[in-house]
């Protein structure tokens, strides 16, 4: 069965710094890999997706993720955070069996200091 | 501007009642999906809809109903039978057609239930 882990409940970075989020899966195939962000009491917003091809893939508000099959991890990347990017993270698995087949994990709050 | 629209953003259930959750999408979406949050859980899915008339129980469908009636409408009803259903509930679609980026989940703003 696929799985997903956010090994991080929460992480605190300095305004400026450089960002990375966790997210390890377990599946036989090929994954279809996912994430989103979340603002509190708000829907989730796809950043980024995965299908095939280059592994590093680009997304929205200059968030990037990168595919490693050896380490079965996509892990999230920003170069320099901003204040407003403080909410919530989700990783997503899924397969091309519908939808309906995309586990996600537990999440990873994001703090920003100034 | 195309989306998921939820309503209510926030309902109160007395113990005992049944309330429904209403989401349309006019996104063209041929699947629709309901979760469920909780803090700390991340996203459980209570039921999925591939096509019009036709849906399927997820991982937590005890004391949820559902119908499919229109491609665009999915709503969700919370029956007395759910035993905790205060949570943060989440309608989502998906193209739904065998191509990859037909897996793409896009979600609604939510809609948070509590019981008083």
């Amino acid at each position: 069965a696929q799985s997903v882990t956010q090994p991080d409940i929460h992480i605190t970075v300095s305004e400026g710094a450089s960002l990375e989020l966790r997210c390890n899966y377990s599946y036989g195939a090929t994954p279809y890999l996912f994430w989103y962000v979340q603002s509190p009491g708000q829907g989730l917003q796809l950043l980024l997706k995965y299908f095939s091809g280059d592994t590093l893939v680009q997304g929205i508000k200059g968030f990037e993720a990168e595919f490693k099959r050896s380490q079965s991890s996509f892990n999230l990347r920003k170069p320099s955070v901003h204040w407003s990017d403080a909410a919530e993270y989700f990783c997503a698995v899924g397969q091309n069996t519908g939808g309906f087949k995309t586990i996600f994990g537990a999440g990873t709050r994001l703090f920003v200091k100034a | 501007d195309g989306g998921i629209t939820q309503s209510p953003k926030y309902l109160f259930r007395k113990e005992g009642q049944n309330v429904t959750l209403s989401c349309e999408q006019n996104l063209n979406h041929d699947a629709m999906y309901w979760y469920r949050q909780d803090p700390g859980q991340g996203l459980r899915l209570i039921y999925y809809s591939q096509i019009v008339n036709d849906f399927q129980k997820g991982d937590i469908a005890e004391g949820y109903s559902v119908s499919r009636e229109k491609k665009e409408s999915f709503p969700l009803t919370v029956t007395s039978a759910q035993k905790n259903p205060t949570a943060f509930y989440l309608c989502a679609s998906s193209i739904g057609s065998g191509k990859p980026s037909g897996n793409t989940i896009y979600f609604g703003e939510g809609s948070w239930l509590t019981v008083v």
